[in-house]
């Protein structure tokens, strides 16, 4: 067990529908990260939060959105679902802002959004 | 975007043998590699990493090599055990940009 929850651990939606997927990170982490996995792309790095800001960007597309609460836990937003937005969707979390060395990335279990 | 690939997605090899996981990196400027262990139904999982200043880095019966030459990346596992058997990624980074790009993976069959 990483110590990140990921809610829900499942999630089946319709085309053209939005969702949230919740990840808490663990204790004393100030960072989470945003990942896709498909099939077809592989892992893909899509957004970091580091204390409540933005602080880096990768392949997320405009009709998703992050944010990061003052608690510290995460939520990803999916709008306008097309099929193939399904995937598995990690959070991961670290103690400062920069990934890896001694600030190592920790991986939750993950949401598995099924897009019909 | 950046591309890392894997060589050979599917590897098999037998119980106490050891294992080399190969990766190939597209982007010269990359100065941060790791390799994560993702087993079924889990998520990824930190192996070991290597800064670009460096050329071998081990860890508890993990070892990786980095050859900037030829931008290749390689993860040995020795004494190969079934515990290991998983997908391995490497992953490139520029550390101060703090962005990962991720290679498809290699599938690691530990046979008893």
């Amino acid at each position: 067990d990483s110590g990140v929850t990921q809610t829900p651990k499942h999630l089946i939606t319709a085309t053209g529908q939005r969702v949230t997927l919740r990840c808490s990170p663990r204790s004393g982490d100030l960072s989470v990260y945003w990942y896709q996995q498909s099939l077809d792309q592989g892992l893909q790095f899509l957004i970091q939060y580091y204390n409540g800001e933005e602080r880096a960007k990768g392949n997320i597309l405009e009709r998703f959105s992050a944010q990061q609460f003052p608690d510290l836990h995460s939520e990803l937003n999916l709008s306008s679902l097309e099929l193939g937005d399904s995937a598995l969707y990690f959070c991961a979390s670290s103690v400062g802002r920069l990934a890896g060395g001694n600030n190592e990335q920790f991986f939750g279990p993950g949401t598995r959004l099924t897009v019909l | 975007g950046e591309s890392v690939g894997l060589h050979l997605p599917t590897l098999s090899v037998q119980e106490g043998d050891n294992s080399i996981i190969n990766c190939a990196y597209s982007n010269s400027a990359s100065d941060y590699f790791i390799w994560y262990k993702q087993e079924s139904g889990k998520g990824p999982q930190f192996i070991i990493d290597i800064r670009s200043n460096m050329d071998k880095r081990q860890g508890q019966r993990v070892t990786v090599l980095l050859n900037k030459t030829v931008k290749h990346l390689s993860l040995q596992i020795a004494a190969t055990q079934p515990g290991d058997s998983a997908v391995y990624f490497c992953a490139e980074n520029l550390y101060n940009f703090n962005k990962f790009y991720f290679g498809s993976g290699t599938k690691l069959n530990v046979k008893p």
